[in-house]
């Protein structure tokens, strides 16, 4: 069964970093391009990045390129978000989804809650 | 850059009814890269069509999916209760804003 597991969320102050991680299970992880999705409190799903299957390749959202920077280790099976200079529009739920075929996103985490406040 | 425009924004029926929703892009894309997804309340998005027409696994077949160019739809043929949920469709790293099915 494929499993993605976020983790790593919290109450981080305007300005502040916050490390993201997503654990997978139930599948090759280095086959796949991984996604980071988030979800603003009551608003629609918005793309934040994506990267290739050997890390070599990365994109970031206009909204979040120069402060974030997604990773992954296919050894340990986990895809990361760093995420600097937090802002308060940076609030949202993040979800890890695995790039499936067509370029749609076949499976997603349960997402981790992001709050940026001070 | 793509604009995925959803229509209605809400839609209010009752079960057994058939739905209808759109998904207007702002310029022609290929019918391989749209799909659709569904998301429950307090629970992430699941994938229920994509390349337009192709059932994710697992998805019942009353969901079906059409359309080519610019314009595509989802289709409930027969609403059950679980179905009342918000929609989106999506061509790679873009979202329609989503349409809300609630129970008449």
């Amino acid at each position: 069964e494929v499993q993605l597991v976020e983790s790593g969320g919290g109450l981080v102050q305007p300005g502040g970093s916050l490390r993201l991680s997503c654990a997978a299970s139930g599948f090759t992880f280095s086959s796949y391009w991984m996604h980071w999705v988030r979800q603003a409190p009551g608003k629609g799903l918005v793309w934040v990045s994506h990267i290739n299957t050997d890390g070599s390749s990365t994109t970031y959202a206009d909204s979040v390129k120069g402060r974030f920077t997604i990773s992954r280790d296919n050894a340990k099976n986990t895809l990361f978000l760093q995420m600097n200079s937090l802002r308060a529009e940076d609030t949202a739920v993040y979800y890890c989804a695995r790039g499936g075929t067509s370029g749609s996103y076949d499976y997603w985490g349960q997402g981790t809650l992001v709050t940026v406040s001070s | 850059e793509i604009v995925l425009t959803q229509s209605p924004g809400t839609l209010s029926l009752s079960p057994g009814e058939r739905a209808t929703l759109s998904c207007r892009a702002s310029q022609s894309i290929s019918s391989s890269y749209l799909a659709w997804c569904q998301q429950k309340p307090g629970q992430a998005p699941r994938l229920l069509i994509y390349g337009a027409s192709r059932r994710a696994t697992g998805i019942p077949d009353r969901f079906s999916g059409s359309g080519s160019g610019t314009d595509f739809t989802l289709t409930i043929s027969r609403l059950e209760p679980e179905d009342f949920a918000v929609y989106y469709c999506q061509q790679y790293g873009n979202f329609g804003q989503g349409t809300k099915l609630e129970i008449k």
